[in-house]
């Protein structure tokens, strides 16, 4: 089965220290999605790049956030300096418009 | 307003139970809408995508209603296996921004 990988699985790091995950698509998705998710705010949506540009970053912290789309098999989403309140699970996922979209298993970050 | 909202539950049923779960949204022109379903620490996972003439998977039934703007679950003969959150999501108009509800949490018990 195809699916998304994202790296590191788990990472801890000290407050404002840089975190870099990344995230390899499914080949031939055409869109990518950065999400984040805690207990209190549920699966927030950060960015989303279609066709490797990006089309909406609103929902990231932009003086400290920032997502890419090197090439077709790779995304990163870049965190510096992290903070304890970043501390949550992020997810990719990838797929087509209008279509059901597959996530990978996330990256667990913890900034103490 | 949330965009997608979902009552949070957690519904807690006997099994072998019907349950069902409904979520609305608020942008009409959203254009598709799906059911994830997500377990404790794992990665959402596709469960059904939403069709306005309903659909029906097995013990899993989807429905949409365009003119109220809501999206139903409905699951027949519950499993203990079926324990997890439900999430309803929306893509957003034509942005194809994907919104997520706040999820259900449904407990399956002996």
């Amino acid at each position: 089965d195809a699916r998304v990988t994202q790296t590191p699985r788990d990472k801890v790091t000290e407050m404002g220290q840089e975190v870099t995950m990344r995230c390899q698509p499914i080949l031939g998705h055409n869109t990518v999605f950065w999400y984040r998710q805690t207990m209190m705010q549920g699966l927030e949506l950060l960015a989303y790049f279609r066709n490797r540009a990006p089309l909406d970053d609103s929902g990231m912290p932009k003086d400290r956030f920032s997502a890419e789309m090197p090439d077709a098999t790779l995304a990163t989403l870049k965190i510096q300096p992290s903070e304890p309140r970043d501390s949550a699970v992020y997810f990719c996922a990838s797929g087509f418009q209008g279509w059901g979209y597959t996530f990978g298993s996330g990256t667990r970050l913890t900034v103490v | 307003r949330k965009e997608v909202e979902q009552d949070p539950g957690p519904f807690n049923v006997p099994e072998g139970a019907t349950v069902a779960f409904n979520c609305t949204y608020s942008n009409s022109a959203s254009q598709s809408f799906f059911w994830y379903r997500q377990d404790c620490r794992k990665e959402p996972k596709l469960l059904m995508s939403v069709y306005s003439s309903g659909n029906e998977d097995g013990r899993f039934t989807a429905q949409l209603n365009r003119a109220s703007q809501y999206i139903s679950l409905l699951i027949r003969d519950s499993k203990l296996s079926d324990s997890a959150t439900y999430l309803c999501v929306v893509n957003s108009g034509n942005t194809g921004k994907l919104i997520f509800g706040q999820g259900t949490t449904l407990q399956v018990k002996p």
